[in-house]
C-alpha cells in the first residue's frame, strides 16, 4: 500500500459525458501527479501540482482538467469523453517535486462506451 | 530536453538467468534515474534510485542498477530471475525541480 489513495476504481461512461476522479496524496506528500496509462499511448505525463499551485504540463488534452485543493487532495476532470479516453489513470505524490520519488495509486479505470 | 529510451519493449528469460533491462537517457545536467515496476492491476512500485551518491545502486526483490555517465545509461538487472519477477518495468529521469519522463516499459517474461 503506498499511501496515496484514489476513486473510483472502475468507472464506466458513456461518450459525450463527464467525470471526475479523485486522489488523496500521502500524509505529508505537496506533489500531486496524473498519468494516462493505455496500451497504445503507454504512461503519459498530464499534469503535476505543487502545493496547490499547478507546477507542470504534459500531454493533456484541453477537455481535460485538475486542481489540487487547500487540503491537498487533487481531482483530474475529463469532460467530452470519447472512445480513445478509455485508460487507467493513476495518481502519484512525492515530497517535493521532480527529484524525490513518487509513490502511485492503485489507478482509476475509466471505460467509455 | 530530458528523454528516456528503453531498448526491448518485451524480454524473455528463463527462470534462474540473468535478467538485464536497458536504460538510456539523455539530460543536460545530471539527472536522477528510477526504476520502477508495475504487476499486473496494479499502480507503479519504486524499485530504485540513483540520486549522484554511489552509481551502483541497489533496490528491493534483488535487482540493481548501475549508472554509467559515459554511456547515459541506467541499465537494471537481477543475477537470477524468479516467477514472480514477471512485470512490466519503466525507467524515468527528472532533472531538480521538473517533471519526471518515463520509458515506455519493458514487459518482462520468466520462462519456467
Amino acid at each position: 500500500d503506498s499511501g496515496v489513495t484514489q476513486t473510483p476504481k472502475h468507472l464506466i461512461t458513456a461518450t459525450g459525458q463527464r467525470v471526475t476522479l479523485r486522489c488523496s496524496p500521502r500524509s505529508g506528500d505537496l506533489s500531486v501527479y496524473w498519468y494516462q496509462q493505455s496500451l497504445d499511448q503507454g504512461l503519459q505525463f498530464l499534469i503535476q501540482y505543487y502545493n496547490g499551485e499547478e507546477r507542470a504540463k504534459g500531454n493533456i488534452l484541453e477537455r481535460f482538467s485538475a486542481q489540487q485543493f487547500p487540503d491537498l487532495h487533487s481531482e483530474l476532470n475529463l469532460s467530452s469523453l470519447e472512445l480513445g479516453d478509455s485508460a487507467l489513470y493513476f495518481c502519484a505524490s512525492s515530497v517535493n517535486p521532480g527529484y524525490d520519488e513518487q509513490f502511485f495509486g492503485p489507478g482509476t479505470r475509466l471505460t467509455v462506451l | 530536453a530530458q528523454s528516456v529510451t528503453q531498448l526491448g519493449s518485451h524480454v524473455s528469460v528463463s527462470e534462474g538467468a540473468l535478467v538485464l533491462l536497458r536504460c538510456n537517457y539523455s539530460s543536460s545536467v545530471p539527472p536522477y534515474l528510477f526504476w520502477y515496476v508495475q504487476y499486473p492491476n496494479q499502480g507503479l512500485q519504486l524499485l530504485l534510485k540513483y540520486t549522484s551518491a554511489a552509481t551502483l545502486v541497489k533496490g528491493i526483490n534483488g535487482f540493481e542498477a548501475e549508472f554509467k555517465k559515459s554511456e547515459t545509461s541506467f541499465h537494471l538487472t537481477k543475477p537470477s530471475a524468479h516467477m514472480s519477477d514477471a512485470a512490466e518495468y519503466f525507467c524515468a529521469v527528472s532533472v531538480a525541480g521538473n517533471q519526471f519522463y518515463f520509458g515506455t516499459g519493458t514487459s518482462l517474461t520468466v520462462i519456467p
